[in-house]
């Protein structure tokens, strides 16, 4: 059983737009939030987290909401850029456990 | 140093060969990871070291040995894989007390024959 659910495997968006990626949760014991940003032929990169306290935490462009009553998190870019292209892994943890990930969405920002 | 440095990069080997994967990293991280990574899979844990002692092993098949020599290094001894073993295999560290922040290495992409 997934505990951590990416549903849309891909998400296409033009060059400046906004970039929305969603991701929802199983377990309510988790308490902090990460994504992570995969290029092809490279290790995942941390991007951005969020902890369970907080329902919101900005990073330049990049913004994570959380919707702790849902169990839903959500990545906002903007302006989305070509290089943002990638593959954008939820991930969460309780306590002091290993992170559960993803299955990722595969972003393309057109040009 | 920020890295986590993932060493050979492709490896191909037969299934009744014996090799090793190499993972370093000098950022003072005394939890190390691995991973393996299948095409559109999330990546999946398999050991963790912590203090360069084993805290965690997913029920990987023994075929799959982990060793940490020292804190800066984690090797993966593969011996008499199968095919469907064929993935990216991916280094990791963190934080002492930040369990959550992982350092990736690029990884390595390995295929059984």
């Amino acid at each position: 059983d997934q505990q951590v659910k990416q549903n849309s495997p891909s998400l296409s968006v033009q060059e400046g737009r906004i970039s929305i990626l969603n991701c929802d949760y199983t377990n309510s014991m988790f308490d902090y939030f990460l994504w992570y940003k995969k290029y092809p032929a490279e290790g995942p990169t941390f991007l951005i987290s969020i902890s369970s306290i907080k329902d919101k935490n900005e990073d330049g462009r990049f913004t994570v909401f959380l919707n702790k009553s849902a169990k839903h998190l959500s990545l906002h870019i903007v302006p989305s850029q070509p290089g943002d292209s990638a593959v954008y892994f939820c991930a969460a943890s309780s306590g002091n456990t290993p992170l559960v990930f993803g299955k990722g969405t595969r972003l393309s920002v057109i040009a | 140093d920020t890295e986590v440095t993932q060493t050979p990069k492709h490896l191909v080997m037969g299934m009744t060969n014996k090799k090793s994967l190499k993972c370093e990293q000098h950022m003072g991280h005394r939890a190390m990871y691995w991973y393996k990574q299948k095409a559109k899979k999330p990546p999946e844990l398999m050991f963790v070291y912590s203090y360069e002692k084993l805290s965690i092993n997913e029920s990987v098949p023994s075929r799959f040995s982990p060793e940490c020599p020292n804190s800066s290094l984690l090797n993966l001894h593969l011996h008499a894989l199968q095919p469907e073993d064929s993935a990216l295999y991916l280094c990791a560290s963190s934080p002492e007390g930040e369990i959550e922040k992982l350092f990736f290495g690029s990884g390595t992409q390995l295929s059984v024959l």
